[in-house]
């Protein structure tokens, strides 16, 4: 099963609104992660959380990390129909061979202009 | 540098055909892996590499085997294919965070579409 749950599974926003997605896990990390994918393409690294971060800006991003709730939230302020795009989140875990950085099933954003 | 790359973007295979598919980057990271995503499924994790030598399973390696020879490549084979493993495959790479466990952002190949009838 996967480690990462999405929730929405799916939001509709007007441009200029913010637009937040959460997510939750089950296991301890290392640290968590923002993916983007633009349909039918690869995906694009957003932001990157340690666990002993409580929470991280890039830009018009803000994430947070609540390792006591196993769950974390990603913000997109002043949303613009560009930002339109499948948001997944990932968790990295320590693992005896190496770490995995496991994805959850993700949350389709739609921006209308 | 061409970062992650895989060959062939498409790919159209009948049951029971073997196939492997090719995955290669340029940053001399140590870890690589393999996902599929299927729709409303996400990405989920085959099998990885944390270096030459050394693999490990994922949530769904059944039906798949990688090996790791060199840095830079980690091909993706599929024994014997079946319609179940139609999906869209991409493969990865990252480097260790220096001073810890862990590792930075994920660079995503642009991925390989496959068909089995």
């Amino acid at each position: 099963s996967q480690q990462g749950e999405e929730d929405p599974q799916a939001l509709s926003i007007q441009e200029g609104e913010n637009a937040t997605m959460n997510c939750s896990y089950k296991t301890s990390i290392n640290n968590l992660q923002w993916y983007r994918q633009n349909s039918g393409r690869g995906l694009v690294h957003l932001i990157l959380i340690r666990s002993n971060e409580r929470e991280k800006h890039s830009g018009r991003l803000r994430v947070t990390l609540d390792t006591s709730k196993k769950s974390s939230s990603l913000l997109i302020t002043a949303s613009r129909a560009a930002d339109t795009a499948s948001y997944f989140c990932a968790t990295d875990t320590s693992m005896e061979y190496g770490n995995k950085l496991v994805f959850g099933a993700g949350t389709i954003l739609r921006v209308k202009s | 540098n061409a970062g992650v790359t895989q060959t062939p973007k498409f790919q159209v295979l009948k049951t029971g055909q073997s196939m492997t598919l090719q995955c290669a980057q340029d940053m001399n990271h140590e870890y690589m892996s393999w996902y599929r995503q299927d729709p409303g499924m996400g990405l989920r994790l085959i099998h990885y590499s944390v270096g030459a030598g050394i693999t490990d399973q994922g949530e769904v390696p059944n039906g798949y085997n990688v090996s790791r020879s060199t840095t830079e490549d980690f091909p993706l084979r599929l024994l014997s294919a079946a319609p179940s493993q139609t999906s869209v495959y991409f493969c990865a790479s990252r480097h260790r965070l220096a001073g810890g466990p862990s590792y930075n952002e994920q660079f995503f190949g642009p991925g390989t579409r496959l068909t089995v009838l």
